[in-house]
């Protein structure tokens, strides 16, 4: 069975700081990895998406590494601000089970 | 750009009755799923339909549960005789194909009183 954790489950860092948010998953076998933003009360915005046979993705300040084999992913958030205030979660798409499963999710606070 | 939109944002209902809610993905895509978000708790998956069928539920998608797409643009969500514990958020997803994004709406907040 499919399982996603992401640590830390909360972070508050400065303005300005690089930071690193992990994501791991016990069953290497994914179609893709999707990185997504959730505002309290809102939906989920799809950040980045990474298919198995890459490594990594960038957009913008945000930029997604994938190393299947050993079931991880990170989010690294350069520069970070305010506005990237908000809880950040990963997905993992695999075939098998036609769907995506999330990890609980990590709530990052950037303070001015 | 494109976006999967949700009606209503918010519904509040009594225990016992049964809602529906709506979905319009976006046009060009042929995948769609349900997904739900009790407060605090994960996303969890409850459906994903494609060629008008569902190609796969979850435990918690049971025959209180159903699906439909009734035109070329709605994709709606029926709960039938609601419970306290079917208070979440739910949210429609879709899809070009299963190896493309999955965008999400803004979702719908189920209030079961």
């Amino acid at each position: 069975k499919q399982e996603v954790t992401q640590i830390p489950a909360a972070l508050s860092v400065p303005e300005g700081e690089n930071l690193v948010l992990n994501c791991s998953f016990t069953d290497s076998a994914i179609y893709n990895l999707q990185w997504f933003r959730q505002d309290p009360g809102k939906g989920l915005t799809s950040l980045l998406l990474i298919q198995s046979s890459q490594r990594e993705q960038t957009s913008g300040r945000l930029n997604a590494s994938l190393d299947k084999s050993s079931g991880r992913s990170t989010l690294y958030i350069a520069a970070s601000q305010p506005g990237d205030s908000a809880t950040y979660l990963c997905a993992v798409f695999s075939g098998g089970y036609n769907k995506l499963i999330f990890g609980a999710g990590t709530r990052l606070a950037v303070h001015p | 750009e494109p976006e999967v939109t949700q009606t209503p944002s918010h519904q509040v209902t009594q225990m016992g009755q049964e809602v529906i809610l709506r979905c319009v993905p976006i046009s060009n895509h042929l995948y769609f799923y349900w997904y739900r978000q009790i407060l605090g708790q994960k996303v969890e998956f409850l459906v994903s339909f494609y060629n008008n069928e569902i190609s796969e539920k979850s435990e918690i998608f049971d025959d209180q549960f159903s699906v439909e797409r009734p035109d070329g643009s709605n994709f709606t969500l029926k709960i039938r005789s609601t419970k306290l514990e079917d208070s979440a958020m739910y949210f429609c997803a879709s899809s070009e194909t299963v190896r493309q994004p999955q965008h999400f709406g803004d979702g719908t907040r189920l209030s079961i009183l």
